[in-house]
């Protein structure tokens, strides 16, 4: 399979704490991109991060890519209770189409 | 600017129906993609659009079809739908596909008793 791996698959932390989210993906990227779902409903695009890029922030949110290791981290930071989602990585290659991972449950308690 | 829109939200068919879905995208997009979303699997690429041809697909069988107008929506079809095709069916646009940002609609949640 193609798809990228997540890590952890779940993650609790308090209000205010930050939470680090990983990403491995297996085929080579032109971007790699986080996304953010809330219980069954559409993905929202967080960041886009190209492949001559290491990191990129935005708001609450800074995204690392590290593509000797085929590797990112989305880091968020003073986590509030709205912040819990699922979120996922992308990987944008050259294969035509978003290659998405199993993603990562977070969970803010207030 | 308008989001992506998907309609209808919630389906509920039978084995052996048909199903359409449809997906207006925002305007000036002319990259449609489909995606289906089950517990098991994860989020699956189904097929592109780019301009009222598809560009890409993905690995299903060919029950799953699509089509994009010259406004840029899109259809896609699941012909004689079984148990394991229910699902959340997302679709997303962009300007250009995959190496741009994609902004996905809320999703058909369709069920298939």
């Amino acid at each position: 399979s193609q798809q990228g791996e997540e890590d952890p698959q779940a993650l609790s932390i308090q209000e205010g704490e930050n939470a680090t989210m990983n990403c491995s993906y297996k085929t080579s990227i032109n971007n790699l991109q986080w996304y953010r779902q809330n219980s069954g409903r559409g993905l929202v695009h967080l960041i886009l991060i190209r492949s001559n890029e290491r990191e990129k922030h935005s708001g609450r949110l800074r995204v690392t890519l590290d593509t000797s290791k085929k590797s990112s981290s989305l880091l968020i930071t003073a986590s509030r209770a709205a912040d819990t989602a699922s979120y996922f990585c992308a990987n944008g290659g050259s294969q035509g189409n978003l290659i998405f991972g199993k993603g990562t449950k977070l969970s803010v308690k207030p | 600017k308008a989001g992506v829109t998907q309609t209808p939200r919630y389906l509920i068919k039978t084995r052996g129906q048909q199903v359409t879905l449809s997906c207006s995208p925002i305007s000036g997009h002319r990259s449609v993609s489909w995606y289906q979303q089950t517990p098991g699997q994860g989020l699956q690429f189904l097929f592109e659009y780019f301009s009222e041809t598809q560009r890409n697909k993905g690995n299903f069988p060919g029950r799953f079809s699509g089509r994009q107008f010259s406004n840029s929506r899109s259809e896609m079809n699941v012909s004689t739908l079984e148990l394991g095709d229910s699902a959340l069916y997302l679709c997303a646009s962009s300007r250009d596909g995959h190496t741009d940002t994609q902004y996905f609609g809320p999703g058909t949640r369709l069920t298939v008793l």
